[in-house]
């Protein structure tokens, strides 16, 4: 069974920075490429970016909004992927969820809270 | 990018009730779509891929149709667990894009 945990999530101030980790377990990580996705409070879904699998180029992506100021990595070795956040603003306030390729399995998402 | 309008943004039903949820592409997208259930407090879970494609252990009255540009989501009889929050998504090409959304309602 798939299974994808995230955490890391917290109250940041404006301009502090966080560092997401989505732990996966249940498929081949090092073969799937994972996303990032987000949710603001009552809002609806927005792509934040992916990181291809080795096989498939090993690169990034990164939504317009976030471009410069987020980025993802993942370790293979330990099946974990992750978001740094920096730069935070108060709309980055959100929960973030990861996803595995094609957005087929999600986890069940950490909130970044940014506020002073 | 490509843009995914999706109609209506709720709608009240009961039990039983046939419901349609259509979603629109700014550019022909082939039938490169997914189909999302969001229930309050809980992840996002994909009943259908490729436009059509019911996901294991999705029930059947979920069906998907379209291609191009112009998509449907039915539920043919709904029921008490249907009532979320419904999303389409775009991945035929990059940046992957959602539609706003539909909130399914009780009447």
């Amino acid at each position: 069974e798939v299974q994808l945990v995230e955490s890391g999530g917290g109250l940041v101030k404006p301009g502090g920075s966080l560092r997401l980790s989505c732990a996966a377990s249940g498929f081949t990580f090092s073969s799937a490429s994972m996303s990032w996705v987000r949710q603001a409070p009552g809002k609806g879904l927005e792509w934040v970016g992916h990181f291809n699998s080795k096989i498939d180029g090993g690169t990034t992506a990164y939504a317009a909004p976030v471009k410069g100021r987020f980025i993802i990595s993942r370790d293979d070795s330990e099946s974990t992927l992750y978001l740094e956040v920096n730069s935070l603003k108060t709309e980055d306030t959100a929960v973030y969820y990861c996803a595995t390729s094609g957005l087929t399995h999600w986890g069940q998402g950490t909130l970044v809270t940014v506020s002073s | 990018d490509i843009q995914m309008t999706q109609s209506p943004s709720s709608l009240s039903a009961s039990v039983g009730d046939r419901v349609t949820i259509t979603c629109r592409a700014s550019q022909g997208i082939r039938n490169d779509l997914g189909w999302y259930q969001q229930k309050p407090g809980k992840a996002p879970k994909r009943l259908i891929s490729t436009a059509s494609s019911l996901e294991s252990g999705v029930p059947s009255r979920f069906s998907g149709s379209g291609s191009g540009t112009e998509f449907t989501l039915t539920i043919s009889s709904l029921q008490p667990e249907d009532f979320a929050t419904y999303y389409c998504l775009q991945n035929n090409s990059y940046p992957p894009t959602f539609g706003g959304g539909t909130k399914v309602e009780i009447k």
